[in-house]
């Protein structure tokens, strides 16, 4: 298997534009998880699928970011409008009975 | 969420064995004790994780005290590349949502 996919792996954009994140977890993968690490706040949960289904988005800092799963292979999340604030490595995971495997993440730049 | 205790940083001679500690006294009796690392410019990385009685893998051996409020990961014979932060995180058993900490970052010294 080629592990968890994350596209695109940089992200370079200016305050106001819309960002959109991909993921593709690996098959067989019931949950799926959207986490943000940053020096400051470390690695954070932003918000976690259970078979496609939003579990938790308690962490999804405002309504600007949103995330959606259409189907078992393709999760996307979403920032509009971006702002500086927003810059940091952005990881994917997906994991079956418990043990979680994480994409190489995207690192989001906003200008 | 239970917490978790973890000194920020240990070093250790290359192919010597490391113990990482993690105290976890507020520990559930279904929690999971589960231990991730991630290198530098990596995602986290699954190490191994267990409920109640020691375990081992490829990995690492996860040693996990009698009362449940302790554990220590286990590198039997670090290398270079096991330099990394290391997170022990509490897994209830009702859901695989998992908080992370700040975790042990471990120097090698070749």
């Amino acid at each position: 298997d080629a592990g968890v996919i994350q596209s695109p792996r940089h992200e370079v954009t200016e305050m106001g534009q819309e960002v959109t994140l991909r993921c593709k977890p690996i098959s067989g993968h019931d949950y799926l998880f959207w986490y943000r690490q940053t020096m400051m706040r470390g690695l954070e949960l932003l918000i976690y699928f259970n078979n496609n289904v939003p579990i938790d988005d308690s962490g999804m800092p405002e309504d600007r970011f949103s995330a959606k799963m259409p189907n078992a292979s393709f999760s996307t999340l979403k920032i509009q409008p971006s702002e500086p604030r927003d810059s940091a490595v952005y990881f994917c995971a997906s994991s079956f009975e418990g043990a979680q495997y994480f994409g190489p993440g995207t690192r989001l730049t906003v200008l | 969420d239970a917490k978790t205790t973890q000194p920020n940083s240990m070093e250790s001679n290359e192919e010597e064995p490391v113990h990482l500690p993690c105290n976890h006294s507020t520990i559930s009796g279904t929690d999971y004790i589960h231990w991730y690392r991630q290198l530098p410019s990596q995602g986290p990385e699954y190490v191994i994780h267990g409920l109640t009685s020691n375990v081992n893998n490829r990995m690492a051996s996860l040693a996990i005290a009698e009362d449940r409020k302790s554990s220590t990961l286990i590198l039997h014979r670090a290398t270079l590349r096991d330099a990394a932060v290391y997170y022990c995180i509490l897994r209830e058993s009702s859901g695989d949502k998992l908080t992370f900490g700040t975790g042990t970052r471990l120097a090698v010294r070749p």
